[in-house]
């Protein structure tokens, strides 16, 4: 079965300090991942994908297939930065979302 | 132009009605998913309609869960018999052929409250 793993619930840091938020997977075929966020009063959207390996925001994420994981990155983080991060795996093209529990990122001045 | 919309945004029914969540995916869009939103839970897939393919209802939780989607657009998702355990944001999310379906666009939510 397919799972994805948000170990930190609530994750807090000071402004400017690095900033990681963690995602585990488990599947046996090869994935599709993705981190989606969701600011406050705002609707969930996507903020990067593995298949790009784009940076979007300042966040970078390395899909690490043999540790199974797909961290999320920042060097600096900024107060804007405080928000509902999702790590999402995808089977195949078009298919369903397959989400962590989430990990809240509070980023204090 | 619009992005995905759900109505109504609330929705306060007592334990055993039923309720009706309507989804107006973007136009264009191919691809349509419902997924709910709890505290307890987080984001749960329920089901996924593509072009007129069979819809993937793996996610639903019970039979009293159903939804439609009519003339490859809107969709409606019908929960029956409320119980308090539905209480959850449902959200709803289009994608389109175009990007690979890689981007899916999720409306605002349907905030249900089962008393």
């Amino acid at each position: 079965a397919q799972r994805v793993t948000q170990p930190e619930k609530l994750l807090s840091v000071f402004k400017g300090a690095p900033v990681e938020l963690k995602c585990n997977y488990s599947y046996s075929g090869s994935p599709e991942l993705f981190w989606y966020v969701q600011y406050s009063r705002q609707r969930l959207q996507l903020l990067l994908r593995h298949i790009s390996r784009e940076s979007i925001k300042g966040f970078t994420a390395d899909l690490n297939k043999g540790e199974t994981s797909f961290h999320l990155k920042k060097p600096f983080a900024q107060e804007e930065d405080s928000a509902m991060y999702y790590c999402a795996l995808r089977r195949n093209q078009g298919g369903k979302l397959i989400f962590g529990q989430g990990t809240e990122l509070s980023v204090k001045p | 132009g619009a992005g995905v919309s759900q109505s109504p945004s609330n929705k306060v029914t007592e334990k055993g009605k039923d309720v009706e969540l309507r989804c107006d995916p973007i136009s264009g869009h191919t691809a349509l998913y419902w997924y709910r939103q709890s505290l307890g839970q987080g984001l749960e897939f329920l089901i996924y309609f593509q072009g007129n393919s069979a819809p993937d209802k793996s996610g639903l939780p019970s039979d009293r869960f159903s939804a439609e989607r009519t003339g490859g657009s809107v969709s409606t998702l019908t929960i029956q018999r409320t119980q308090q355990e539905d209480s959850a944001v449902y959200l709803c999310a289009s994608s389109s052929p175009g990007q690979g379906y890689d981007t899916q666009y999720f409306g605002p939510g349907t905030r249900l409250t089962v008393l």
